[in-house]
């Protein structure tokens, strides 16, 4: 099976501005969540999805949202950037307990 | 409150000497689960483990090897006879299984240097 997809890669961004990731689960899994790694505050958990709806949420502000489509694909979507946004974002999708990532998109944010 | 301890910040070592990274964990639920992921420079988190609250056994894959603890809420990890190829970023996670949904703690991540 092909592992869990992110796009794009990278991104540079400024402030102000927003951004939309994309993430595509492994063939199969419906739960996709998302986690934000940084240098300082290390991985933190911000949602996750499971059949199109948001069932668990980290404490983020409201200017990080996600949703999840009927094919399990996801988006990240962060409004109104802060230069503290930058960060490498994850995303897993998840099997009976168990979480596999995709690569991350790296988000600079100028 | 969950909380996941890596109490080891970085460690070096030189190839093919053996190397235990720490994971000390809390959690009031009696059923979790608990997992080891590796993180090379390219980003992604590999898993590696897991294991659940209620199977203490140890664990052993080729170089790799699991001590898990519950009397000392622990899930040490050991790599035997490490390689360059070893060298990465080490985390634990905790997840409650609780609701089905799927939250890890992750600890702050060991960095190992394995050097030639």
């Amino acid at each position: 099976k092909a592992g869990v997809t992110q796009t794009p890669r990278y991104l540079i961004k400024t402030r102000g501005q927003q951004v939309t990731l994309s993430c595509s689960p492994i063939s199969g899994h419906r739960s996709v969540s998302w986690y934000q790694q940084t240098p300082g505050q290390g991985l933190q958990f911000l949602f996750e999805y499971f059949s199109e709806t948001q069932r668990n949420k980290g404490n983020f502000p409201g200017r990080f949202s996600g949703r999840q489509f009927s094919n399990s694909r996801s988006e990240m979507n962060v409004s109104t950037l802060e230069l503290g946004d930058s960060a490498l974002y994850l995303c897993a999708s998840s099997w009976g307990g168990t979480q596999y990532f995709g690569p991350g998109t790296r988000l600079l944010v100028l | 409150a969950q909380k996941v301890t890596q109490a080891q910040t970085e460690i070096s070592v030189v190839e093919k000497e053996d190397v235990t990274l720490d994971c000390v964990y809390e959690t009031r639920d009696t059923t979790y689960y608990l997992f080891w992921y590796k993180q090379p420079p390219s980003g992604e988190l590999v898993f590696l483990i897991r294991r659940n609250s209620f199977d203490e056994q140890n664990e052993i894959s080729g170089r790799y090897s699991w001590n898990f603890q519950k009397s000392t809420s622990s899930f040490n990890f050991t790599i035997t006879a490490s390689q360059v190829v070893d060298s990465a970023v080490y985390f634990c996670a905790l997840s409650e299984a609780f609701s089905g949904t799927y939250k890890y703690i992750f600890g702050t991540g060991t960095r190992l240097k394995v050097l030639a």
